[in-house]
C-alpha cells in the first residue's frame, strides 16, 4: 500500500524569504504522479504543482519548485519570495497509475507567512 | 464550468440517523473520490471509483457505503451516523491527462453528528 508522510505539522516563514516543505512517500510502483495542493482558510483545494515520476526534471511553477528524489522517495516543495497569501495548509499527494488513479494525501503542513 | 459540486454544504445529524452526500462532476472524468478531513490527519480516502460501475475501499471505509450511479455522480452514504464521523467531507474527480493530470475538488461538506 502507498503511504505519504509530511513530518512538519507547522512551519512559519518571514515574508520574502524561502521555505521548504518536506514530503516522503512509499510505493513499489515506477510510474505515478505527485502533487502539492494548497488549502487556504476558505477550504478550497488548489493545485500548486505536479510532478510526473518518469520525468527526472524537477517541476517549477513561478515561485514554487520541487526537489523530486525518486530513489529516496522524497518530494519537497520550495516556496521562494514568500507572500502573505501563501499562508495555508499544504498537502502532498500521490496518485498511482494503476488501481484506477487512487489518490492519497499526507497529513498536511500548516504554513504561516509573517509580515 | 461548475466542476465538482457537492451537496449539502452543512449538515447536523443525530446519532443513528442516515444520510447521503451527493457529488457530481461535469468534466467527464473517470475517477472519483470521497475523503474526510480531520485536524492533524490530512485528507483520508474513504472510497474511490476508477470508472462507472466500479468502487474500491480506501483508507477508512468502515461505516460508509458508496454508489457510482453513472459517470457523473458518486454518492456517499452513512447508514447509522456516529459522533466519530463528524468531519469535513470532500468529493473529487480526476482523469489521466499527461502533464495536465490533476484532481478537482468540491467545496466540502461540514458534517456534525451529535
Amino acid at each position: 500500500a502507498q503511504t505519504v508522510t509530511q513530518s512538519q505539522p507547522e512551519m512559519s516563514v518571514q515574508e520574502a524569504e524561502t521555505v521548504t516543505l518536506s514530503c516522503t512517500y512509499d510505493t513499489s510502483e515506477n510510474n505515478y504522479y505527485l502533487f502539492w495542493y494548497k488549502q487556504p482558510p476558505s477550504r478550497q483545494m488548489i493545485l500548486v504543482i505536479r510532478q510526473e515520476a518518469y520525468k527526472q526534471q524537477n517541476a517549477t511553477e513561478n515561485r514554487f519548485s520541487v526537489n523530486f528524489q525518486k530513489a529516496a522517495k522524497s518530494f519537497s516543495l520550495k516556496i521562494s519570495d514568500s507572500q502573505l497569501g501563501d499562508t495555508a495548509m499544504y498537502f502532498c499527494a500521490f496518485m498511482t497509475l494503476n488501481q484506477g488513479g487512487k489518490l492519497i494525501f499526507g497529513q498536511g503542513t500548516e504554513l504561516s507567512v509573517k509580515p | 464550468n461548475a466542476g465538482v459540486t457537492q451537496t449539502p454544504k452543512f449538515q447536523v445529524l443525530k446519532t443513528g440517523q442516515s444520510m447521503t452526500l451527493q457529488c457530481a462532476q461535469d468534466m467527464n472524468h473517470n475517477s472519483m473520490y470521497w475523503y474526510r478531513q480531520d485536524p492533524g490527519m490530512g485528507l483520508r480516502l474513504i472510497y474511490y471509483s476508477a470508472s462507472e460501475g466500479t468502487t474500491d475501499k480506501g483508507e477508512v471505509p468502515n461505516g460508509y457505503n458508496v454508489s457510482r450511479l453513472n459517470k457523473r455522480e458518486f454518492s456517499l452514504r452513512l447508514e447509522s451516523a456516529a459522533p466519530s464521523q463528524t468531519s469535513v467531507y470532500f468529493c473529487a474527480s480526476s482523469e489521466f491527462q499527461g502533464r495536465r493530470t490533476e484532481a478537482f475538488f468540491g467545496q466540502g461538506t461540514r458534517l456534525t453528528v451529535v
